[in-house]
């Protein structure tokens, strides 16, 4: 089966431009993440989502950022006016159930961000 | 302190001789480890995870986890051009049963190239 969509695969946004990126999970995984990867860094978490509900946003960076899920499945990660310290590549991923342990994680391809 | 670190490399290996690549971890109580392969450009995809001490095998890799020493690494027996990529390390922080709230911790990686 398909496995996690991104689109887009490359944005280039000026400096104070809005972006939104999204992510189709894998049909029926219930949880989906947000990581941002930087040049020379690892994964970072930005934010989880089980169903529609978003239990921990604990790693979104400002306010500039936000997120939303509908339906249990797409997901829409929302930039407001971008910084260039914004640019990394966006990954989501998405698991059949919230316990890692049993179900491990499936990435996208990502999307990378170029604020210029 | 990083909470997952990892020498990032480049670590170079003879073709068919051993990889090893080596996480510490500072969260003492952290319960699951696991090793995720990443191609440039492309996302992550898991290769490994283990929970309990000792040695894991699959194939050609090998996991291995000290907790008294707080540290897991990956081998890779018999290496393979094919094998060069970088390898995060992910830990998951607090083993949390079912319906946690749980998110891994990245290493930034190691890059690992294998030399013909």
């Amino acid at each position: 089966g398909a496995g996690v969509s991104q689109s887009p695969s490359n944005k280039v946004t000026e400096k104070g431009k809005d972006v939104e990126l999204r992510c189709d999970p894998i049909s029926g995984h219930t949880a989906l993440y947000w990581y941002r990867q930087s040049l020379g860094q690892g994964l970072e978490f930005l934010i989880y989502f089980q169903g529609n509900s978003a239990p921990d946003k604990s790693g979104l960076p400002s306010d500039r950022f936000s997120a939303e899920r509908t339906g249990g499945s797409v997901s829409t990660l929302t930039i407001q006016r971008t910084q260039q310290e914004d640019s990394a590549v966006y990954l989501c991923a998405s698991s059949l159930e919230e316990d890692i342990n049993n179900s491990p994680l499936h990435f996208g391809n990502g999307t990378r961000l170029t604020v210029t | 302190q990083k909470e997952v670190e990892q020498n990032s490399g480049p670590l170079s290996v003879p073709e068919g001789a051993i990889a090893s690549l080596n996480c510490t971890y500072s969260d003492r109580g952290s319960q699951s480890f696991f090793w995720y392969r990443q191609y440039s450009g492309k996302s992550p995809e898991l290769i490994m995870f283990i929970y309990s001490n000792g040695d894991k095998e699959d194939g050609r890799f090998t996991a291995q986890l000290n907790k008294a020493s707080q540290y897991v690494s990956l081998l890779i027996r018999d290496s393979q051009p094919s094998d060069s990529a970088t390898y995060l390390c992910a830990v998951d922080p607090t083993f949390i049963s079912n319906f946690g709230n749980e998110k891994l911790t990245f290493g930034t990686g190691t890059r690992l190239t294998i030399i013909p």
